[in-house]
């Protein structure tokens, strides 16, 4: 059963960093691209980042480009979103998502989300 | 930039009744459109994919049609579990972007 289990959420301060990490199991971890994708409380989807199998090719929504980083790492099945200089506007729901392989620019898994909230 | 516009933002129906939803995209997409259902407190699952291929696990009763600027995702006799948001989405490959309608909830009336 394919799973991706996110951490990391929680509450930070205006001008803050976080670290999300998602957990992959259940498929081969290595085939698969992934993405973030996140969503304000009671608001709509939007996606965040992409990175390829390899890490080798990322891309970002200008909404957070040059503040968030993703990064992966096959060896332990696993995908990060380093967010910093984070803003009020940057609270919701964080979804891990796995980019469909049969189908191009689908999202076929997603995770169950984490919560993070930019408050003082 | 694609933007794509769903219509309505509710819709109040009861089960049995036959949804329709619509999703028009700011410039041609041809049939690279895909359309998702979040029920309430659950992450969102791919519905239907290329405009009118249903998902893996997805019941007959969800069709796709539509293709170029005007999508459409029929949902012949609504069940309990149906009444969730939906949202279409569309892939750019250059600038390579993934963009979201802002969804459509499907309430009981």
């Amino acid at each position: 059963e394919v799973q991706l289990v996110e951490s990391g959420g929680g509450l930070v301060q205006p001008g803050g960093s976080l670290r999300l990490s998602c957990a992959a199991s259940g498929f081969t971890f290595r085939n698969y691209e992934m993405n973030w994708v996140r969503q304000a409380p009671g608001k709509g989807l939007e996606w965040l980042s992409y990175i390829s199998l390899s890490g080798a090719t990322i891309y970002y929504a200008d909404s957070v480009k040059g503040r968030f980083t993703i990064s992966r790492d096959n060896a332990k099945n696993s995908v990060h979103l380093q967010m910093d200089s984070l803003r009020a506007e940057d609270t919701a729901f964080y979804y891990c998502v796995r980019a469909s392989t049969e189908v191009e620019g689908m999202f076929d898994y997603w995770g169950q989300g984490t919560l993070v909230t930019v408050s003082s | 930039e694609i933007v794509l516009t769903q219509s309505p933002a509710t819709l109040s129906l009861s089960p049995g009744e036959r949804a329709t939803l619509s999703c028009r995209a700011s410039q041609s997409v041809s049939r690279s459109l895909g359309w998702y259902q979040q029920r309430p407190g659950q992450a969102p699952r791919l519905l239907i994919y290329d405009a009118s291929n249903r998902a893996t696990g997805i019941p007959g009763r969800f069709s796709g049609s539509g293709s170029g600027t005007d999508f459409t995702l029929t949902i012949t006799s609504l069940e309990p579990e149906d009444f969730a948001v939906y949202y279409c989405q569309h892939h750019d490959s250059w600038p390579p972007t993934w963009t979201f309608g802002q969804g459509t909830k499907v309430e009981i009336k």
